[in-house]
């Protein structure tokens, strides 16, 4: 079974900071699929970035980038000049191809100062 | 864009009562996943319907019944609720057949309150 590890469970920077969301992940399948998801308070789950496991390149969006080990099972999120409207609960998760079902890490709860 | 659509948006029963959660998937989506997040946790996977068939199950208690229907909407019904099924219970969708990797797409949950 697939388990997924966030050490953080809280973290908080000021607003144009950079910061980092870690995740670890421990699985025995080779093809597979790595998330980040945001929740804000309106506790809506919105996809972050994707990362599919067979591309070396790290997914990149806007001010949102991944920082992808494979070797390591490590998948972190970096975060550019936050924003105030970053401030919400990152979930990382994943999702191995074929089955469908997605499993979570516990969650870091980000906080961005003005 | 359309988005998934979940009813009702918040629900309030009492224990051993019984609820009907429903979920309208994107249009032309052919899956659909139900998650359960308790407070202060991640959400949980509880089962998936792949056109219309259970393609996955995950930690749902025999209390829990699911079924997608031929215009791909799909219901989770709970019965005998206890206190502990209070939670956060999101419907997501994605599109399966001919794609790569199927994306899901969350609908905004429906809160349920068991008192």
């Amino acid at each position: 079974a697939q388990t997924v590890t966030q050490s953080q469970p809280e973290m908080s920077v000021q607003e144009a900071e950079t910061v980092t969301l870690s995740c670890t992940y421990d699985t025995s399948e080779n093809n597979y699929y790595l998330f980040w998801y945001k929740q804000p308070p309106s506790r809506q789950m919105i996809l972050v970035i994707r990362q599919e496991a067979y591309k070396q390149q790290n997914a990149t969006e806007n001010r949102f980038s991944v920082n992808f080990q494979k070797a390591a099972k490590s998948f972190s999120l970096k975060i550019s000049d936050s924003q105030l409207g970053d401030t919400a609960m990152y979930f990382c998760a994943f999702g191995q191809k074929g089955a469908q079902k997605l499993v979570f890490g516990q969650g870091t709860r980000l906080t961005i100062n003005p | 864009a359309a988005g998934v659509i979940q009813s009702p948006r918040h629900l309030i029963k009492e224990k051993r009562e019984t609820a009907t959660l429903k979920c309208y998937p994107i249009p032309r989506h052919d899956t659909v996943y139900w998650y359960q997040q308790g407070p202060g946790q991640d959400p949980q996977f509880l089962i998936s319907f792949y056109e219309k068939m259970q393609s996955d199950k995950g930690s749902i208690p025999d209390r829990f019944s699911a079924q997608q229907f031929s215009d791909y909407h799909s219901e989770l019904n709970m019965s005998s609720l206890e206190l502990g099924d209070s939670a956060l219970y999101f419907c997501a969708s994605s599109l399966t057949r001919g794609q790569v990797y199927n994306e899901q797409f969350f609908g905004p949950g429906t809160r349920l309150t068991v008192l």
